[in-house]
């Protein structure tokens, strides 16, 4: 049972360029979350999605955009990289109303 | 404006003793709280909950502690251990959203061998 999987571990971005972070379960989890990871500011809410077809903003969604064409997965792109974006982000799956998150190994992610 | 608060950055404790990790959080809404450890370079793993409802929740050797007039909750790890070392972060949900925990900063734990 391989979880929640994150593609790839690390990437560097120049300016500009725009990439998508994968990221996949194989739990059926309804929801699934990006958060990102900055030094002192534990993680924070990108974008989040309750179902298939069905996503919102969460704290942080400015650069960022979603879709959810399957349960399974959930991915992330960065339309225009900023240096603003270097982080490490988590991708995280969750059953129900009163469950744990449970998070992928991340994304390192740095931006020149 | 940070709902969760984790005001401790670090803390060293013996090995065998006592850790004691704490967390403050400002939303009334918030009816479910956990915590998490992290590794280096590796996902949040899920260690304990606590419901609302509850005051206290044990597994093993970790507890958590909640109280709600203070909007207060503590993790106690006994006895602690060297692999215990980590960040711990504890996070909030309010209404069932767990889709959209809110995370304090982290504390970083060593314990001393």
């Amino acid at each position: 049972n391989a979880g929640v999987t994150q593609t790839p571990k690390f990437q560097v971005l120049k300016t500009g360029q725009s990439m998508t972070l994968q990221c996949a379960q194989d739990m059926n989890h309804e929801y699934m979350s990006w958060y990102r990871q900055d030094p002192g500011m534990g993680l924070r809410l990108i974008h989040y999605s309750v179902g298939a077809g069905i996503t919102d903003q969460g704290e942080v969604p400015n650069g960022y955009n979603v879709s959810r064409s399957t349960t399974e997965d959930f991915p992330l792109r960065l339309l225009s990289a900023a240096p603003s974006q270097t982080s490490v982000y988590f991708c995280a799956s969750t059953k129900g109303q009163v469950s744990e998150a449970f998070f992928g190994q991340g994304t390192r992610l740095t931006v020149v | 404006d940070q709902q969760v608060k984790q005001n401790s950055p670090s803390l060293s404790v013996q090995e065998g003793r006592i850790s004691i990790l704490n967390c403050d959080y400002t939303n009334s809404m918030f009816d479910y709280f956990l915590w998490y450890k992290k590794y280096p370079a590796e996902g949040p793993t899920f260690l304990i909950s606590i419901s609302s409802i509850k005051d206290k929740n044990e597994d093993g050797r970790f507890t958590v502690f909640l109280n709600k007039s203070a909007k207060h909750l503590s993790l106690h790890i006994v006895p602690s251990q060297p692999g215990d070392s980590a960040v711990y972060f504890c996070a909030a949900s309010a209404g069932g959203r767990t889709y959209k925990y809110i995370f304090g900063t982290g504390t970083r734990l060593k314990v001393l061998a």
